[in-house]
């Protein structure tokens, strides 16, 4: 089955520096990639999507990369603010099937 | 504009009863889907519709679990007979389209007794 893990379960960076999550997936065929931040009490909010054919994807403060040759991504995020502080999960899709999530990195912002 | 919604955002019940979890989906989305979050885990997929039809739901984990959603838009996850076992978040997304972002809602926590 799909396998989507994450190196790091938590991760602690002081305010301003930059972040970096990664996550692991084990299925070749996956070609859309997602992550999302998930707050205490809330449902997990999009932040930046990636699909098969590229590399790397930037969005504000975050940037997304993907490697499929050791079918790896991760999720920049520069000049951490405390309100980054949260749980990351990548999730992958296969065409045509669902999309599998992995356990999630905690995220702590130290002001 | 609207996000995904779910109602109750709680539920408290006991073993063995009936509960029914609601979804309304951001408007004009036609794939919903529903999840099952435990503590310190990523959300778990349990079904997908696209329209009203269920297109995937081999992540229902037994027959207690049913979902539906007849008009294409509002679902209801229904749990019958709850078990212990069954306390998590139960968390519900759409999509414009299959494959496509997810957007998802607040989730209902669910607690059985």
């Amino acid at each position: 089955g799909e396998s989507v893990g994450l190196h790091l379960p938590t991760l602690s960076v002081q305010e301003g520096d930059n972040s970096i999550i990664n996550c692991a997936y084990s299925n070749s065929a996956s070609d859309y990639f997602i992550w999302y931040k998930q707050e205490s009490g809330k449902g997990p909010q999009f932040i930046i999507d990636i699909r098969s054919n590229m590399d790397k994807r930037q969005g504000q403060r975050v940037t997304v990369l993907l490697n499929k040759t050791v079918k790896h991504l991760s999720l920049q995020i520069a000049a951490t603010q405390p309100g980054d502080s949260a749980v990351y999960f990548c999730a992958e899709n296969i065409p045509g099937n669902q999309f599998y999530f992995g356990t999630g990195t905690s995220l702590t912002v130290i002001p | 504009g609207a996000g995904v919604s779910q109602t109750p955002s709680n539920k408290v019940t006991e073993k063995g009863k009936y509960v029914e979890l609601r979804c309304d989906p951001i408007s004009g989305h036609t794939a919903l889907y529903w999840y099952r979050q435990s503590l310190g885990q990523g959300p778990e997929f349990l079904i997908y519709f696209q329209g009203t039809g269920a297109a995937d739901d081999s992540g229902l984990p037994n027959d207690r679990f049913f979902a539906v959603r007849p008009e294409g838009s509002v679902s209801t996850l229904k749990i019958q007979r709850t078990e212990r076992g069954d306390s998590a978040v139960y968390l519900c997304a759409s999509s414009l389209k299959p494959s496509g972002t997810q957007y998802f809602g607040p989730g209902t926590r669910l607690t059985v007794l």
